[in-house]
């Protein structure tokens, strides 16, 4: 009964291909998150949903799509991978905006 | 320069030693969290601050937002606090968070 479970925990790919990272919560949390954390271990949000609806878009390339098919799922799409799209991408989810972020564990994603 | 500067980036203690890790920020702000990232690499919630001091067992936080500073205190440290300790800052009006580059502790035993 993990709280925010994402699938797969390791992902390795080549160039070019188009893979998807799954995220599920469940504490009826409201609002859903993606962040990437680079190879210096610094993070930053790529996306926010609140109730399937996008809140927060940063500058993310469109290649980059988050798709929320309910309240308690962001999934994130990625098309024609490149080398640099390799990190881990942490889902995390919070009851308001406001609230207290709970983590998934993380997808390390590795572009060769 | 980041909005939000982190210092030490390391810092290695003996056990038992009192540790503190400081957090400075640049932009108007409705909360700050502090978070905690284990070498395993799973992310876990510390704390979530917009005034004054908040303790939860050995670790205490505070904030003073005049001065736009926060610092993350651990007494009695432990082996088991090794880890990379990261604050973020939640901007007002847009309620995103903005991370530090993260301090990584080291508790020898």
């Amino acid at each position: 009964d993990t709280a925010v479970s994402q699938t797969p925990k390791y992902l390795v790919t080549q160039m070019g291909n188009d893979k998807s990272i799954k995220c599920e919560q469940n504490l009826g949390h409201d609002t859903m998150y993606w962040y990437k954390q680079d190879s210096k271990k610094f993070l930053k949000i790529m996306f926010s949903y609140n109730n399937k609806e996008l809140i927060i878009n940063e500058t993310v390339p469109n290649r980059f799509s988050p798709k929320s098919p309910d309240k308690a799922h962001l999934n994130l799409h990625i098309n024609s991978l490149e080398l640099g799209d390799s990190a881990v991408y942490f889902c995390a989810s919070s009851q308001l905006a406001k609230e207290t972020q709970y983590f998934g564990p993380g997808t390390r994603l590795l572009v060769l | 320069k980041n909005e939000v500067e982190q210092s030490p980036q390391n810092l290695t203690a003996q056990e038992g030693e009192f540790i503190t890790i400081n957090c400075s920020y640049s932009v108007g702000i409705s909360a700050l969290h502090w978070l905690q990232q284990h070498p395993g690499g799973g992310i876990v919630s510390l704390f979530m601050l917009s005034s004054g001091k908040k303790k939860h067992g050995r670790l205490i936080a505070t904030i003073n937002i005049q001065e736009k500073h926060s610092s993350l205190h651990i007494t009695a440290s432990h082996p088991r606090d090794s880890a990379v300790y990261i604050c973020a800052v939640r901007s007002r009006g847009n309620e995103k968070l903005t991370f530090g580059t993260g301090t990584r502790l080291t508790i020898i035993p």
